[in-house]
């Protein structure tokens, strides 16, 4: 069974229309990530909650933000997609912040801008 | 400078074949975790091994065997006689304590012929 789940698996929004991905998880685990992954690149972290501390990367467009209004769930907000926002989204989660804590994946939403 | 080297982009192999995929880390920390993802088509991260600075020992789980060699700074994943199912992009990673994040490699696609 699926442990983190992320809903839509597509998503296709407008240039300029936000938009919302959502991620939930099983594992009851203290932190949650979310990373925008482009064809053929690596993953990219763009911020992560550790409980309730949001953290985010240095470079992360001020376009993306997120909230977390339980353990459970983590959603990715786009205020105002561009076309180079287009990729596959990714969350995860792991039981602690650290070095030594394995990071488990959702299937990703591809977003699409028009 | 890229913490996470993965060299080979696209790999092809004949089913049945043994392949291996290499990674090559930077670091200056003396603890760290090195990690493989598989991505298959459907896109999920799944994790595949952790192993630690301080660890070694080559680590073997079924089909699959890792190569850590701290001399080389190289952390090289095995599949031998590789399967359809293997066909994948197979992600390297590196954990630092400093930080909460994972440094991903470019990725190696893997692709087993029939």
């Amino acid at each position: 069974d699926a442990m983190v789940i992320q809903n839509p698996r597509y998503q296709v929004t407008q240039f300029g229309k936000p938009v919302t991905l959502s991620c939930s998880q099983t594992l009851n685990h203290n932190v949650m990530y979310w990373y925008q992954q482009k064809s053929s690149q690596a993953p990219k972290l763009l911020f992560h909650y550790y409980d309730k501390d949001f953290n985010n990367e240095a470079d992360t467009p001020d376009n993306f933000q997120s909230r977390r209004p339980n353990t459970s769930f983590c959603f990715l907000d786009i205020r105002s997609p561009g076309l180079g926002d287009a990729a596959m989204y990714l969350c995860a989660t792991s039981r602690e912040r650290g070095s030594t804590n394995i990071q488990y994946f959702g299937a990703g939403t591809r977003l699409s801008v028009l | 400078a890229q913490k996470v080297t993965q060299a080979q982009t696209e790999i092809s192999v004949v089913e049945k074949e043994d392949v291996t995929l290499d990674c090559v880390y930077e670091t200056r920390d003396t603890t760290y975790y090195l990690f493989w993802y598989k991505q298959p088509p459907s896109g999920e991260l799944v994790f595949l091994i952790r192993r630690n600075s301080f660890d070694e020992q080559n680590e073997i789980s079924g089909r699959y065997s890792w190569n850590f060699q701290k001399s080389t700074s190289s952390f090289n994943f095995t599949i031998t006689a590789s399967q359809v199912v293997d066909s994948a992009v197979y992600f390297c990673a590196l954990s630092e304590p400093t930080g909460n994040q994972f440094y991903f490699g470019t990725g190696t696609s893997l692709t087993v012929i029939p």
